[in-house]
């Protein structure tokens, strides 16, 4: 079965400081690869995506993803964070083939100090 | 385009008290799924439908039932509330990537 691992529960940055976020995942194949965010009370908005080809992906709000098969990971990247990135960051994992059920890690918590 | 709503956003059950939560999409998404988070403990699938007519079990779907009679609606309902049904209701639709709903916040006293 698959898995997702975000080994960082929280991060803490400061502001205009360079960010990244860890993904690790578990499958064979090369998976659909997902980064959502999520603000205080609200649902999980997509921030990029990576299906196949280029294997650095931008997304919204000045977000880029790496995929590094030869690691199984997908870091998210943002060279400079605003206090306005303060949210709950998932990393999600889908598989073609059979029933879609997307596997997501258990979220970041990303702190932005002023 | 509204995307995926839920319906209600704020509900208060007592214990043993019945509801339905209601999902609505408009992409014509084939895929529609219910999860709850919990602090600390992400989002655990509860049921979830390949397309209209279908449902599945989910990670934790005991105490759940759904629904899946049109294929832009996904219904999650709960007969018997439990104060452990407490937590953060999302519903999501999908062709290749998920798009989620607002979230509906339970509390069961």
């Amino acid at each position: 079965a698959q898995s997702v691992t975000q080994p960082d529960i929280h991060i803490t940055v400061s502001e205009g400081a360079s960010l990244e976020l860890r993904c690790n995942y578990s499958y064979g194949a090369t998976p659909y690869l997902f980064w959502y965010v999520q603000s205080p009370g609200q649902g999980l908005q997509l921030l990029l995506k990576y299906f196949s080809g280029d294997t650095l992906v931008q997304g919204i709000k000045g977000f880029e993803a790496e995929f590094k098969r030869s690691q199984s990971s997908f870091n998210l990247r943002k060279p400079s964070v605003h206090w306005s990135d303060a949210a709950e960051y998932f990393c999600a994992v889908g598989l073609s083939g059979g029933s879609y059920i997307p596997t997501f890690g258990r979220g970041t918590s990303l702190i932005v100090h002023p | 385009n509204a995307g995926v709503t839920q319906t209600p956003k704020f509900r208060v059950l007592k214990t043993g008290q019945s509801m339905t939560l209601l999902c609505a999409q408009d992409m014509n998404h084939e895929y529609m799924y219910w999860y709850r988070q919990d602090p600390g403990m992400g989002l655990r699938l509860i049921h979830y439908s390949v397309g209209e007519g279908t449902t599945a079990k989910g990670e934790v779907p005991d105490g759940y039932n759904v629904s899946r009679l049109k294929k832009q609606n996904f219904l999650l309902g709960l007969e018997s509330a439990a104060p452990s049904q407490t937590s953060v209701y999302f519903c999501a639709s999908a062709g290749l990537e998920q798009f989620f709903g607002p979230g509906t916040r339970l509390t069961v006293l």
